[in-house]
């Protein structure tokens, strides 16, 4: 696709909730990230990808966390048994290589709120 | 490990007025750094970039120099507009961290007519 594309835009949680966060990478994008941004905060790493490889998990806050790239395309990010602190924009990233000085693509993200 | 520490804000400048935000860094040996640009309900968007000491990245009328010796990459705009308006980040990136960026806390911009 023209870019990344993230949904749900926006989804609102009830605490102990499970929520699937999806991201469509740019077409052949090998490298994909998930940031997490908390409000007026800049975005914190979760994990890396490199096709369906995941090399870097090290910034999932807690093993309620989980993300996959199952066929090297889309990634969903789950989260189980939401909490309020989990509440921020979930941001996801792709670039046609594995290093960082290409310039990630970001998505717009989806702002998550846990009631 | 690597951090970014960016100006306290938010900044509100007028049109045409000249715009710094103030941008260091802590890393071992040579990181890349970055400036991102996030205008509101837009994702983030790369403005520029440097890679070696020295560079000089720039893009849309933004500069930004790295600077070794200050560990520094101080954003610069000779003349903001209104469109400028949005939150800024600095980042860094380095190959003994993986490909991950580590960002600075943002700097909100409003430029005013």
């Amino acid at each position: 696709g023209a870019g990344v594309s993230q949904s749900p835009r926006y989804k609102v949680a009830k605490r102990g909730q499970d929520v699937a966060l999806r991201c469509d990478p740019i077409s052949g994008h090998v490298s994909l990230f998930w940031y997490q941004q908390a409000l007026g905060q800049g975005p914190e790493f979760l994990t890396y990808f490199q096709n369906e490889a995941q090399l870097d998990k090290s910034g999932l806050p807690s093993d309620r966390f989980f993300a996959e790239r199952p066929e090297g395309s889309v990634s969903t990010l789950k989260i189980q048994r939401t909490q309020q602190e989990d509440s921020a924009v979930y941001l996801c990233a792709s670039s046609p290589q594995g290093v960082a000085n290409y310039g990630y693509t970001f998505g717009s993200g989806t702002r998550l709120t846990v009631v | 490990g690597n951090s970014v520490t960016q100006m306290e804000g938010p900044v509100t400048l007028s049109e045409e007025a000249f715009l710094t935000i103030n941008c260091t860094y802590t890393a071992t040996g040579y990181p890349s750094l970055f400036w991102y640009v996030q205008y509101p309900g837009e994702g983030l968007q790369l403005l520029l970039k440097a890679t070696k000491a020295d560079d000089k990245g720039s893009n849309k009328g933004f500069e930004a120099t790295y600077r070794k010796e200050t560990t520094s990459f101080h954003l610069e705009k000779g003349s903001v507009q209104v469109s400028d308006s949005a939150v800024y980040f600095c980042a860094l990136s380095q190959e003994t961290s993986g490909s991950r960026l580590t960002f600075g806390e943002g700097t909100q911009l409003t430029v005013n007519p």
